[in-house]
């Protein structure tokens, strides 16, 4: 998967409690996104980073956090996870030229809220 | 407001049928316009794209086709197979932007 890993694949954790979902390249792109797919919905942009402690909010932004403290690593943070998160969350990173363009994804993190 | 509007939801088809598969838009600004295809357990991946002064496109068995004053555009797989079996997303962004907008995606299944 275009040299993207996501951490962990799986994860099942009770509501109230913080989640922290990691994602690493090793591509050297600027930008990262993070994506949430549900039934539905396809796939909904959270946020994105277009560099080291560059970040801005997509149009589910609500209840998460992010961090870029190094090209390579994307965090994602839900501070208190709810049942509405429950969902699998994907890492995209796309190089700088056209970035909206060709993105490629990691391969997911499937995440339960209890 | 559904930026990429994309239908239909599922479909099933037979081995050696065409599957279409279509994505309408709102936002004239939009001027790339990707498919994506994902299998189970897997992220999505880049099919095949098309930009608007061209009215289609084809790569192997996979045609876009494109229509920009109806600001409509269409995946078509020929003699689809088994194989193919995936969910199929259309998305758009326009110039300059970092974001691309996704269809809420179609479920194709082909039977053999």
């Amino acid at each position: 998967d275009a040299g993207i890993t996501q951490s962990p694949r799986h994860k099942v954790t009770e509501t109230g409690t913080p989640v922290t979902l990691r994602c690493h390249q090793t591509e050297n792109h600027r930008y990262m996104y993070w994506y949430r797919q549900d039934p539905g919905h396809g796939l909904r942009l959270i946020h994105y980073s277009y560099g080291v402690k560059d970040t801005d909010k997509g149009e589910v932004s609500d209840g998460y956090s992010v961090s870029r403290s190094k090209t390579e690593d994307f965090l994602l943070t839900l501070e208190s996870a709810t049942s509405s998160q429950t969902s699998v969350y994907f890492c995209a990173i796309s190089e700088s030229m056209r970035p909206g363009e060709k993105l490629f994804f990691g391969s997911g993190t499937q995440l339960s809220v209890l | 407001q559904q930026q990429v509007k994309q239908s239909p939801q599922s479909l099933i088809v037979q081995k050696g049928g065409i599957p279409i598969i279509n994505c309408a838009y709102e936002n004239t600004a939009f001027d790339y316009f990707p498919w994506y295809q994902q299998f189970p357990g897997k992220g999505p991946a880049l099919l095949i794209a098309i930009r608007p002064d061209v009215s289609e496109k084809k790569e192997g068995r996979f045609t876009i086709s494109f229509n920009k004053s109806a600001k409509q555009f269409s995946l078509h797989i020929m003699d689809s197979q088994p194989g193919d079996s995936a969910t199929y997303f259309c998305a758009a962004s326009q110039g300059g932007s970092e974001k691309l907008v996704f269809g809420k995606g179609t479920k194709l299944t082909v039977n053999p």
